[in-house]
């Protein structure tokens, strides 16, 4: 079966410190990977996306993150966080179609 | 600007009552699909289209209906609302598979 795994539903951190969220998917078929974000009260935006070639990809906002298909994770990190990073994080997965999958999300606090 | 723009941002409505949330998308995009947001659930797909008049279920479509008659437009109907059916909705639009989805700002429904 297909599925997304985000691991942590919140994660504090202290300013200026290193963050990793992490996510996991299951899939039998090609994926294509992508991480959003969502302010309080707001839409969610697109932060990064996998297609293929470099497995290390970068986004806006200071965001990386690394595809690695033997452990069929997409973790994503950032070196040093702000307060203005504050928000839920969630990590989805297009499953061979246009059909995109999400995780349930990992609320992200960061710590002054 | 290109946008996805739904309304209302509100709605609060009584069982049984028929509502259709509308969508509309200014940028040409093929992919289109409804997404309900639930706490400690992330983003649960309801339906979504790949062209007009092609529509296909997503995992939670129970209570709902959709059309795709024009390209940019894609309204969420809810038949006969019920509580259950309290959540806050986004639509999303996307040119390729990969693309990434762009989303709406979302509408919040409450049904008492």
């Amino acid at each position: 079966a297909q599925s997304v795994t985000q691991l942590d539903s919140q994660v504090p951190v202290f300013e200026e410190a290193p963050v990793e969220l992490r996510c996991n998917y299951s899939s039998s078929v090609s994926v294509y990977l992508f991480w959003y974000v969502q302010y309080p009260n707001q839409g969610l935006q697109l932060l990064l996306k996998y297609l293929s070639g470099s497995t290390l990809v970068k986004g806006i906002n200071g965001f990386e993150a690394e595809f690695n298909k033997s452990q069929t994770s997409f973790h994503l990190r950032k070196p040093s966080v702000h307060i203005s990073d504050t928000a839920e994080y969630f990590c989805a997965v297009a499953f061979g179609n246009e059909k995109l999958t999400f995780g349930t999300g990992t609320r992200l606090t960061i710590i002054p | 600007e290109a946008q996805v723009t739904q309304n209302p941002r509100y709605l609060i409505t009584v069982t049984g009552k028929k509502l259709t949330v509308t969508c509309s998308q200014n940028m040409n995009h093929e992919y289109m699909s409804w997404y309900r947001q639930d706490p400690g659930l992330g983003l649960r797909q309801i339906y979504y289209s790949m062209n007009v008049e092609v529509t296909d279920k997503g995992d939670v479509p129970e209570g709902y209906k959709v059309s795709r008659k024009e390209k940019r437009n894609f309204p969420l109907i809810l038949e006969s609302p019920s509580p259950n059916q309290t959540s806050l909705y986004f639509c999303a639009s996307s040119f390729y598979t990969g693309g990434g989805y762009t989303f709406g700002s979302g509408t919040r429904l409450t049904v008492v």
